[in-house]
């Protein structure tokens, strides 16, 4: 079964200071991977996400995440991090298993509170 | 609209009563998905359209839990003889192609009472 896993309840950073927030994932065959964020009393909002080609993937606010597939990692990153980055991450796979069954919904990690202080 | 819409954003409903809860997807995205979220959870899944059609139903919990988009467009989910273990927030999100990212809306929030 397709799983993905985020170790880390919670990720705590300085302003300035590189932020990681790391995932590893299951899967069959080729992953698609995502990162959302939630703010508080807000919805799921796209970070970035990996399909192919390089694995350094750039997304929005100056996210970048990197595709290891020896390791099946897919870790969050962000060279200076910001108080307004302080929120909840979810990174996720796209369940790519079976015609006719799972295609196409995604399977979200329990996430990763991210806490930046200045 | 510019986005997914949900409605109501919330919802206080008695116990053992039938709520329906309203997803608008992005104008042309032909897939929709229906998520229920707990406090301190990720995203759980429950059912995904492509189209008219359920492609996957086999998140939902039981039989109380039913989701229609007969016209390929908005989608309802309805729940039956609601229970206190119905407290979530129900997230709908929808995307244009298979593979491609998922917009989500701002959830409606369930409390059974």
């Amino acid at each position: 079964a397709q799983s993905v896993a985020q170790p880390e309840d919670q990720v705590n950073v300085a302003e300035g200071n590189p932020l990681t927030v790391k995932c590893t994932y299951s899967v069959s065959g080729n992953p698609y991977l995502f990162w959302y964020v939630q703010y508080p009393n807000r919805g799921l909002q796209f970070l970035l996400k990996y399909i192919t080609g390089d694995n350094l993937v750039k997304g929005s606010y100056g996210f970048e995440a990197e595709f290891n597939k020896s390791q099946t990692s897919f870790h969050l990153k962000k060279p200076s991090a910001l108080v307004s980055d302080s929120a909840l991450y979810f990174c996720a796979v796209r369940d790519m298993v079976g015609y006719g069954g799972s295609q196409g919904n995604l399977i979200f990690g329990k996430g990763t509170k991210l806490s930046v202080k200045p | 609209g510019a986005g997914v819409s949900q409605t109501p954003s919330n919802k206080v409903t008695e116990k053992g009563k039938y709520v329906e809860l309203r997803c608008d997807p992005i104008s042309g995205h032909t897939a929709l998905y229906w998520y229920r979220q707990s406090l301190g959870q990720g995203p759980e899944f429950l059912i995904y359209f492509q189209g008219t059609g359920a492609a996957d139903d086999s998140g939902l919990p039981n039989d109380r839990f039913f989701a229609v988009r007969p016209e390929g467009s908005v989608s309802t989910l309805k729940i039956q003889r609601t229970e206190r273990g119905d407290s979530a927030v129900y997230l709908c999100a929808s995307s244009f192609l298979f593979g491609a990212e998922a917009f989500f809306g701002q959830g409606t929030r369930l409390t059974v009472v």
